[in-house]
This record gives C-alpha cells, structure tokens and sequence, in this order.
C-alpha cells in the first residue's frame, strides 16, 4: 500500500519558523508537493519539488530528499494567517496521479 | 477566469436515497478528480479522469459510487444508494497534466450529510 506520515499537529509562535516533515512510501514517485487548506475551505497548491533540494517561494520553502524518501516545508515569518492544516502529496505518475497524507494542523499562538 | 465550480456545496439526505455531486472543471484541463474528505481517512483519491476518460478508480470504495465525465466540462459522481458512512466533504479538483506537475486546482467542495 501507500504511505505518507506527517505530524497531525504543530504548534508554533507567530513570527518564528516551523518545519513540517513528510516522509512516504509509494509504489511510484515524480515528485512531492504540498498544500494549504484553511478550515472549511479547499486545498490550495503552495509547492512541488521533483529534484533533490530546496525550492523558495517566499515566506514558504519546501525540501526533498528522494534517496530518504523524506520532506518538508518551511514557513518563516510565521503569521496568524498560516494558521491552517498542510498536506504533504506524492505524484505517482505521468498522469497526474496524487495521493495525499493525513495533514498537519499548524497552530500558531500570538 | 473561473475555477472549478462544484455543485451542490451542501447536501443533506436520507439514507438510502440517491445523491449526485456535480463539477465542472478549469477549461483547457485535461484531468478531473474526485476526491473525499473525512477527518478519520483524510483526503482520498476515488476516480480521476483523462481527456473524458476513467484512468484510475481503484479508490472508489464499493459499488454504490459512480462516476462519469461525458464531456470536458462536466462530470458527475453518483452515490446509490447512500449510507451514513459516506458522509464526507467531496472535492473535485482539474489539472492541465504537462507543464505544472502535482499541482491540483479544487473546487469548494460539496458537503454531504447521510442521516
């Protein structure tokens, strides 16, 4: 079967940073993203890392180790704002498939 | 431009009764989900499509769902007929397939209620 474990909550303090870990286990892999999803709303494409390394996209930064099947995304500068839940999601295939972890609740206090 | 729109966004019914979920996804995508969303399984892939065409529907969980996409613009997912355990918030979601990989836009969801 498939696999992808990350904490179920974080919590963390506005203007800090926080990392939130993703490692999987998939029959195929292309690459990882992750998403934002504010509660009561839709899942919301942040990143999507198909090579070894660290991708920036703002306050956001996301990392894969594809030898370690492991990841993570970074949020700096915490904001109230962030606070949401964030999905870790493996593209299995050519065709688009995706399949996502539970979902990390991020708390953040003032 | 619009997103991809879901319809009914909130549904309440008996179990036993039929229920119909309707999208309509990002034009110019190529590939539509069918996702489902409950706090104990978190977000699970039931059905997604290829240019109108079921590619993977090993998640759809029994018989009582369907699906299907009888045009680029709209697809449907039946339930018959419904259980209180289907219960769940049913999210639709469109990708373009080449150019931005593992990227999905989702529509708001429709929220099912089974009594």
């Amino acid at each position: 079967g498939q696999s992808l474990e990350q904490p179920s909550e974080v919590t963390a303090v506005e203007g800090a940073i926080v990392q939130i870990n993703c490692t999987y286990q998939t029959s195929g892999f292309y690459g990882l993203s992750w998403y934002q999803q504010h509660d009561g709303g839709a899942p919301t494409f942040l990143s999507y890392n198909a090579l070894d390394g660290l991708e920036e996209t703002g306050r956001f930064s996301s990392f894969l180790s594809r030898s370690d099947s492991y990841g993570y995304l970074l949020l700096q500068e915490l904001q109230m704002k962030d606070s949401a839940s964030y999905f870790c999601a493996v593209l299995m295939n050519r065709d688009d498939k995706i399949i996502f972890g539970k979902g990390t609740r991020l708390h953040i206090l003032p | 431009d619009a997103g991809v729109i879901q319809s009914p966004r909130h549904e309440v019914t008996e179990m036993g009764q039929e229920v119909t979920l309707r999208c309509k996804p990002i034009s110019g995508h190529d590939y539509l989900f069918w996702y489902r969303q409950t706090m104990m399984r978190g977000l699970e892939l039931l059905i997604y499509f290829n240019n109108n065409v079921p590619i993977d529907d090993s998640g759809m969980p029994e018989d009582r769902f369907s699906a299907k996409m009888p045009n680029a613009s709209f697809s449907t997912l039946k339930i018959q007929p419904s259980e209180p355990r289907d219960s769940a918030v049913y999210f639709c979601a469109s990708s373009t397939g080449t150019g931005h990989p593992g990227e999905l836009f989702f529509g708001e969801g429709s929220r099912l209620t089974v009594l």
